[in-house]
């Protein structure tokens, strides 16, 4: 069955203070990765889409890296504004939809 | 250009009633999918519409039902509302029929069902 799974949960960073988010997956033949940051209420708003192993993509404080199996969102220096969950999504097997998986809740303060 | 836009913004039904959710893509765009977020989990596959037609559907019962116009905007219906049914409800849209491409999503609709 395909499935994603985010670790942690739930982040509390100081500002400045660099982590990872991961982001595992169980699908056959993976079609793109996703990248969505998440504000309170709102819709996810796109980031990244990785396609293959070992790509690598960046914007701002953030960069995606793609294994054969996971993918890792590095957070460098962050900032309160960076406070969101971050979710991240697979296409299915069908290639209709993605699967999503729970999100990280990340909180960084000052 | 223009992004995803959904109304309204906010519903409060009664168990038992019927809904209606709208969404209008983004330019460009001819691919609508719809999906629910309850309140700590991430967003769960509804269905999917292409050139007007449903091809693609999450494990939810015939209640949902969808519509896609000629100009690619779309419809969520619910009908025999139940409390579960409470939720964020997301359209996304984006430029292909496959799930590979860059998926955008709108500001969402949340339903509150009492």
């Amino acid at each position: 069955e395909d499935q994603v799974t985010q670790s942690p949960e739930a982040l509390r960073l100081q500002e400045g203070e660099s982590s990872s988010l991961n982001c595992s997956y169980t699908v056959s033949g993976l079609r793109g990765l996703f990248w969505y940051r998440q504000d309170p209420g709102k819709g996810p708003e796109f980031l990244f889409t990785l396609y293959s192993a070992g790509e690598e993509k960046e914007k701002e404080r953030l960069k995606a890296t793609l294994t054969k199996k996971e993918s890792f969102l590095h957070i460098t220096a962050p900032k309160p504004e960076d406070s969101a969950t971050y979710l991240c999504a697979v296409p299915n097997q069908a290639g209709t939809a993605l699967i999503f998986g729970k999100g990280t809740t990340l909180s960084v303060s000052s | 250009e223009t992004g995803v836009t959904q109304s309204p913004t906010h519903l409060i039904k009664t168990r038992g009633q019927q809904v209606t959710l709208r969404c209008s893509s983004q330019s460009g765009h001819n691919t609508v999918s719809w999906y629910q977020q309850a309140l700590g989990q991430g967003p769960q596959f509804i269905f999917q519409y292409y050139r007007e037609e449903e091809n693609g559907r999450g494990n939810f019962p015939p209640r949902f039902s969808g519509l896609q116009f000629p100009n690619y905007s779309s419809e969520l219906n619910v009908n025999a509302l139940e409390l579960d049914d409470s939720a964020l409800y997301l359209c996304a849209s984006r430029a292909g029929q496959g799930a590979s491409y860059e998926q955008y999503f709108g500001p969402g609709t949340r339903l509150t069902v009492t």
